[in-house]
């Protein structure tokens, strides 16, 4: 079965500093892979999101980047953090884009990482 | 544009109660919509998707297109369906899927 692991589970970072937020998919292969961050009364926001090794969209201008080293990894990362970057960023990963034409097309979360820049 | 619209941050009901927790969306064409939903602690999850036409824990969502609507319903609320709520809408093209979250409804059932 498939299994999405994401992590840190929760960080607290300086301003300026970096960031390194890692998503790794198993059990899949070629999946499409996804950023949210999700924040209160403001609901799921796309941040990125990925058909394929080095493939990278961006939804909206960020202080974030995003990475696809290898098929089944999603790094989301930041050369300086702002305190508005603080929030709960989430992954997911759906069957790729030929199979969303069959029907099978179920986003499936991480557990989260809860960002706190101070 | 292709836009959902959640119009209540948060709804409380009493247990037992019927609930109906809100989603208008925006899409030229035929849409495909679910509800996601985030209990306390644990992971986002698919709740149900209108392609299903299933009734998962009691919930059931008929999809209107003349009001472009596709509200959550359960006839009885339980204390264990408090939760956040999301409804969504996909769109695919130029080899890329992504889903469009609403903002999302907060249910709290009283006991």
């Amino acid at each position: 079965s498939q299994t999405i692991h994401q992590w840190p589970a929760t960080l607290v970072q300086p301003v300026g500093s970096p960031l390194s937020l890692e998503c790794t998919v198993e059990g899949t292969s070629n999946p499409n892979l996804y950023w949210y961050r999700q924040a209160a009364g403001r609901g799921l926001q796309l941040l990125f999101y990925s058909v394929g090794i080095g493939q990278i969209s961006s939804e909206v201008p960020q202080n974030l980047s995003a990475s696809r080293p290898q098929d089944r990894q999603f790094i989301l990362s930041s050369k300086k953090l702002l305190l508005s970057d603080s929030g709960f960023y989430l992954c997911a990963w759906s069957v790729g884009f030929d199979r969303v034409l069959s029907g099978a097309n179920v986003l499936t979360f991480g557990a989260g990482s809860r960002l706190t820049v101070l | 544009a292709q836009r959902v619209t959640q119009p209540e941050k948060l709804l409380s009901v009493f247990k037992g109660a019927p609930v109906e927790l809100k989603c208008n969306y925006s899409y030229s064409g035929s849409p495909e919509l679910f509800w996601y939903v985030q209990y306390s602690r644990q992971r986002l999850q698919l709740l149900l998707r209108h392609i299903s036409r299933e009734s998962i824990k009691g919930f059931t969502a008929d999809l209107n297109k003349g009001e472009t609507s596709f509200h959550l319903k359960k006839p009885f609320a339980q204390e264990e369906d408090s939760a956040m709520y999301y409804c969504a809408l996909p769109y695919s093209g130029a080899g890329s899927y992504q889903l469009t979250f609403g903002k999302g409804t907060k249910l709290s059932v009283i006991p």
